[in-house]
């Protein structure tokens, strides 16, 4: 595609339950981020990736989140037992080998009830 | 590790005056730093970026913004605002091209009419 697409674009889940967040990053773009947008928060680093791993995972809340990425392309970060917190949009946004430059996809928003 | 302030929240113009946004940095060595602007209901868009040479910087709708290492300063500025520039704007800094990005919370620019 022509831009970075993350799917579903909303989403509401119960408390407890587990969820899956999908990322379709630019073909070819080797750098691939994730970030979490709460109101008045700005935008909160989780996990990036270059390639298939993960040099950074700082930014993970808590154990119950997880992500990973598989050649080198999709990524799916994973929120087990959902609590009413994690309720926030996912960004995820992807970059080109040798530029400093991130896309971002539009988001899923995710809604914990 | 690195980490960046915008220190107002809410910024309110009138349209056709001129606007500073405020950010600041914290990072040992020379950071990429970056303005990305998120409009209601749109994707975060890069409005410019600097990692070396001229240290004011033009961007893209006729946003330009300075770095001044003595401050540790990444200010956006533009001589005249439209209403059409009413988002939130969001300053980032990585470590080198390759690290992660990290964002500051963002700043809201009102425009009066």
């Amino acid at each position: 595609g022509a831009g970075v697409s993350q799917s579903p674009s909303n989403k509401v889940t119960e408390k407890g339950k587990d969820v899956e967040l999908r990322c379709d990053p630019i073909s070819g773009h080797t750098a691939l981020y994730w970030y979490r947008q709460s109101l008045g928060q700005g935008l909160e680093f989780l996990i990036y990736f270059q390639g298939n791993s993960a040099p950074d995972k700082s930014g993970l809340p808590s154990d119950r989140f997880s992500a990973e990425r598989t050649g080198g392309s999709v990524s799916t970060l994973t929120i087990q037992r959902t609590q009413q917190e994690d309720s926030a949009v996912y960004l995820c946004a992807s970059r080109p080998g040798g530029s400093t430059e991130a896309f971002f996809g539009q988001g899923t928003r995710l809604t914990v009830v | 590790a690195q980490s960046v302030t915008q220190p107002d929240i809410h910024i309110t113009v009138s349209e056709g005056a001129s606007l500073e946004l405020r950010c600041n940095y914290s990072y040992g060595a020379t950071p990429y730093l970056f303005w990305y602007v998120q409009s209601p209901g749109q994707g975060l868009q890069l409005l410019l970026k600097y990692f070396s040479g001229d240290t004011l910087v033009q961007g893209i709708k006729g946003f330009e913004a300075e770095f001044k290492r003595s401050q540790s300063s990444f200010n956006l500025r533009k001589p005249s605002v439209h209403w059409s520039d009413a988002a939130e704007y969001f300053c980032a800094v990585g470590a080198n091209r390759d690290d992660k990005i990290i964002f500051g919370k963002g700043t809201r620019l009102h425009i009066l009419p």
